[in-house]
């Protein structure tokens, strides 16, 4: 089966920079994703890594590292909207497509 | 236009009713899900369609069935409702890229099920 594994909850104070981690156990690998989602909301979509490395997006970057099936989220310049669920997300075959998502982490930005 | 839409966005039915929840994509995508996301907010995969086909059904009770008559539709219907169905349901679309897998999902507003 599949598994991923976030912290469930992170506090940072606005402006500082936070980073949410994610570990992963899956056969078929594709690729990881992160996806943001407000109370109330649907989930959207930030980044998504398929190779070793760091991808940037703005205030957003996001890190894979296939060989230690471990990935992150790096938020910089916290902004009081930036308060919501991450998730991280796994492509994976093993059965078909399937985007397996992770536990989720509630991150707080505070004054 | 709203890439995916499903609807109704509000359900409230009393347990043992049978219910229908609509989703549409129009973006082309060959893949389509259903998530269910509980009160802990954890988005639980149902199902999963490649082109109408049925791919994953991930342990799924079989009063939940899954029907896409199209590769830009795909419903759900729930048959006699628990108290534990309560939840919310997501759609999503994804295109599938050789090699890379589903790189990047769009969901639907959600149906917010409650059965009382």
């Amino acid at each position: 089966g599949q598994s991923l594994e976030q912290p469930s909850e992170v506090t940072a104070v606005e402006g500082a920079i936070v980073q949410i981690n994610c570990t992963y156990q899956t056969s078929g690998f594709y690729g990881l994703s992160w996806y943001q989602q407000h109370d109330g909301g649907a989930p959207t979509f930030l980044s998504y890594n398929g190779l070793d490395g760091l991808e940037e997006t703005g205030r957003f970057s996001s890190f894979l590292s296939r060989s230690d099936s471990y990935g992150y989220l790096l938020l910089q310049e916290l902004q009081m909207k930036d308060s919501a669920s991450y998730f991280c997300a796994v492509s994976a075959t093993g059965g078909g497509n399937k985007l397996t998502f992770g536990t989720g982490t509630q991150l707080k930005v505070e004054l | 236009d709203t890439a995916v839409s499903q609807t109704p966005k509000y359900l409230v039915t009393q347990m043992g009713n049978d219910k229908s929840i609509k989703c549409e994509q129009n973006l082309g995508h060959d893949t389509m899900y259903w998530y269910k996301q509980d009160s802990k907010k954890f988005l639980k995969i149902m199902f999963s369609y490649n082109n109408k086909e049925l791919i994953i059904n991930e342990t799924v009770p079989n009063r939940f069935s899954p029907k896409s008559p199209d590769k830009a539709h795909l419903n759900l219907h729930i048959n006699s409702l628990e108290l534990g169905d309560s939840a919310v349901y997501f759609c999503a679309s994804s295109q599938f890229l050789p090699g890379q897998g589903n790189t990047e999902a769009f969901f639907g507003q959600g149906t917010r099920l409650t059965v009382v």
